[in-house]
């Protein structure tokens, strides 16, 4: 089936410091990615809809600037958490629409757990 | 290796009906249990969380259920309408932090 790597899986850093995350999509090209957060013992929540060579969709209530996301390729899409702060610690994950499958399913890398100090 | 199964992978009805999505899951070890809605070309609209030590949770006219000694949860639609038409996905996570494991979904055809 699709594969859908993400990476980092763990990263911790100093407040103030900046992460990338990477989604990519292996075996297929995707013009859409998902990114989406998921605080402890809360429901995993959409944050943005990446396109590939287009500005990002951000849902209601996150910060854009805050929150950059980069879809320069069919295959690739970052998320960078800038100037990250305790509160940005969560659990990240991406999923890339498969556009010739059935149903245009989601294929979702293994998620990234961001601790900031 | 959890592995997460969602039963039937596809379902029309007619508007009214209540219906049952049923998923089921192998390693009962689970941290919680969430159901999702994915419209076509969107991402994933969260409907739904269990925590391991709750049996069921309520929003609206959804209601999920859920029996870890059996791997089980279900998700309750009352009164179906045709804008509940949607893949309905369940996940299962073992840990906080940890990745989630999906079912395949069932795609649901609410017919006016």
């Amino acid at each position: 089936g699709a594969v859908v790597s993400q990476h980092p899986s763990r990263v911790i850093c100093k407040s103030g410091t900046s992460v990338k995350i990477e989604c990519r999509s292996l075996d297929f090209q995707a013009t859409t990615m998902f990114w989406y957060r998921q605080f402890p013992k809360q429901s995993l929540m959409l944050m943005a809809t990446s396109n590939e060579g287009s500005k990002a969709t951000y849902e209601q209530g996150v910060e854009k600037d805050k929150f950059l996301i980069n879809h320069a390729s069919l295959t690739l899409s970052t998320l960078t958490v800038t100037s990250a702060h305790p509160e940005d610690s969560s659990f990240y994950i991406c999923s890339a629409l498969y556009p010739g499958h059935i149903n245009e399913k989601l294929f979702f890398g293994s998620g990234t757990q961001l601790s900031v100090l | 290796k959890q592995e997460v199964t969602q039963i039937p992978a596809a379902l029309s009805v007619p508007e009214g009906e209540n219906l049952v999505l049923n998923c089921s899951f192998t390693d009962s070890a689970i941290y919680n249990l969430q159901w999702f809605r994915q419209d076509p070309g969107k991402g994933l609209t969260s409907l739904l969380l269990i925590q391991s030590s709750q049996r069921e949770q309520t929003s609206g006219r959804l209601n999920a259920s859920l029996d870890k000694s059996s791997g089980r949860s279900t998700l309750y639609i009352a009164a179906s309408q045709p804008g509940d038409s949607a893949t309905y996905l369940c996940a299962v996570q073992v840990d906080a932090g940890n990745m989630l494991t999906f079912g395949g979904g069932t795609r649901l055809m609410v017919k006016p």
